[in-house]
């Protein structure tokens, strides 16, 4: 596509629940980034997938969090017993190569009740 | 860890006013980028700054990175309520791109 894709652009769930969040990279990027932006604040990164492998998941706060990227495009990032501090904004962004120029999709808003 | 430091953190001017904005580090980066974010949407690139001491102009805006690739500024000239945003410098290193806190800036009519 023209650009990132994300879907859900917001998530509403219950504190416990499990949620998918979902990035479709612009074409031929082999380069995807997630990342959590909470209010007033900078992204933070999560993780760092090149082609189909995650080069780096540092980032991801725990092990409720996981990522995946099977077929080196889209991309699915998945909380499970998602907790009321989940709650933020998760950007998703993609680069041709490696650590060039990101562009970033629109987030999802995740909120956990 | 916060490796990048924006100032200032809020700033309200007037249309037509000039201003800038610093990002500083004391960390070395290959690059660094500008993105302005409006609520509710993703950030959007800017500019990247690669080599040490460039300057670049995007109509109003100038961006200059620093000598030693460890900081940045933006400067905007004549300020329109279009540039109202939230402004991100994000540093490039290892695998990552780190973002520095932000500069919201409201541009009154």
């Amino acid at each position: 596509g023209a650009g990132v894709s994300q879907t859900p652009s917001n998530k509403v769930t219950e504190k416990g629940k499990y949620v998918e969040l979902r990035c479709d990279p612009i074409s031929g990027h082999t380069a995807l980034y997630w990342y959590r932006q909470s209010l007033g604040q900078g992204p933070e990164f999560l993780i760092y997938f090149q082609g189909t492998g995650a080069a780096d998941d540092s980032g991801l706060p725990n092990d409720r969090f996981f990522a995946v990227r099977p077929e080196g495009s889209v991309s699915t990032l998945k909380i499970q017993r998602t907790e009321r501090g989940d709650s933020a904004v998760y950007l998703c962004a993609s680069s041709l190569t490696g650590i060039t120029e990101a562009f970033f999709g629109q987030g999802t808003r995740l909120t956990v009740v | 860890t916060q490796l990048l430091e924006q100032s200032p953190q809020f700033l309200s001017i007037q249309e037509g006013e000039n201003l800038t904005v610093y990002c500083n580090s004391s960390s070395v980066f290959s690059s660094l980028q500008w993105y302005r974010q409006e609520p509710g949407e993703g950030p959007v690139l800017l500019v990247t700054v690669v080599t040490g001491g460039e300057v670049k102009k995007l109509k109003r805006l100038t961006f200059q990175f620093g000598d030693a690739r460890k900081d940045s500024s933006l400067h905007i000239t004549a300020a329109q309520p279009g540039d109202t945003g939230l402004y991100l410098c994000a540093g490039a290193g290892g695998n990552q791109f780190y973002f520095g806190t932000g500069t919201s800036l409201t541009v009154i009519p």
